[in-house]
């Protein structure tokens, strides 16, 4: 079974722009989380979508958005670029995300921010 | 915050057994502990999880102690390409999904 897909793997923007990432599930996930890491912050959660709904939100500004697909794929979106949204955004699926289902990792987009 | 204290690094000889300490003092009785590993810029790799029984996989074995403050994640037989950052999680398993809350995990290096 293939695992977590997204695209495009290597960005490089500059400040003020716009991004948008793709995240591909596991064939049969439902739950796409998305999590941005950064040398300074870490690994810090986003949000989570299921069943196209946005169920969950990380403390990020308003700047930061995704949203679900019908066949499970999510994409996330980022407006107004800033330099310290430089940062490997890396998205992860599971079954449902009830009961704590695992969740894998797909191998991440890393974005530069000029 | 993360609920868990890791050791900031460890090394370890290739061939040998890799014991990676975990601390979660204060895990609920409903949490989870699961751990991860992320080698150099790649997205984090799912090794185990446990509640309070200890566990074994192809890829390593989780000893939770019996108050489950705390654990250890055994790698057998540490190779050159179990050099990752190794991460200790705790997470709660109900309904609904609770996001992954990473700490600064342990560098274990596996050495030649």
């Amino acid at each position: 079974k293939a695992g977590v897909t997204q695209t495009p793997r290597y960005l490089i923007k500059t400040r003020g722009q716009q991004v948008t990432l793709s995240c591909s599930p596991i064939s049969g996930h439902r739950s796409v989380s998305w999590y941005q890491q950064t040398p300074g912050q870490g690994l810090q959660f986003l949000f989570e979508y299921f069943s196209e709904t946005q169920r969950n939100k990380g403390n990020f500004p308003g700047r930061f958005s995704g949203r679900q697909f019908s066949n499970s794929r999510s994409e996330m979106n980022v407006s107004t670029l800033e330099l310290g949204d430089s940062a490997l955004y890396l998205c992860a699926s599971s079954w449902t995300g009830h009961k704590g289902d695992t969740q894998y990792f797909g191998p991440g987009t890393r974005l530069t921010v000029l | 915050d993360a609920k868990t204290t890791q050791p900031t690094s460890m090394d370890c000889a290739e061939g040998r057994a890799a014991n990676l300490p975990c601390n979660h003092s204060t895990i609920s009785g409903n949490e989870y502990v699961y751990w991860y590993r992320q080698i150099h810029s790649q997205g984090p790799q799912y090794i185990i999880h446990g509640l309070k029984n200890n566990e074994t996989n192809e890829m390593a074995s989780l000893i939770i102690t019996e108050d489950r403050k705390s654990s250890t994640l055994i790698l057998p037989h540490a190779t050159l390409r179990d050099t990752a950052v190794y991460y200790c999680i705790v997470r709660v398993a109900d309904s609904g999904n609770t996001p992954l809350v990473f700490g600064k995990g342990t560098r274990l290096s596996v050495i030649a």
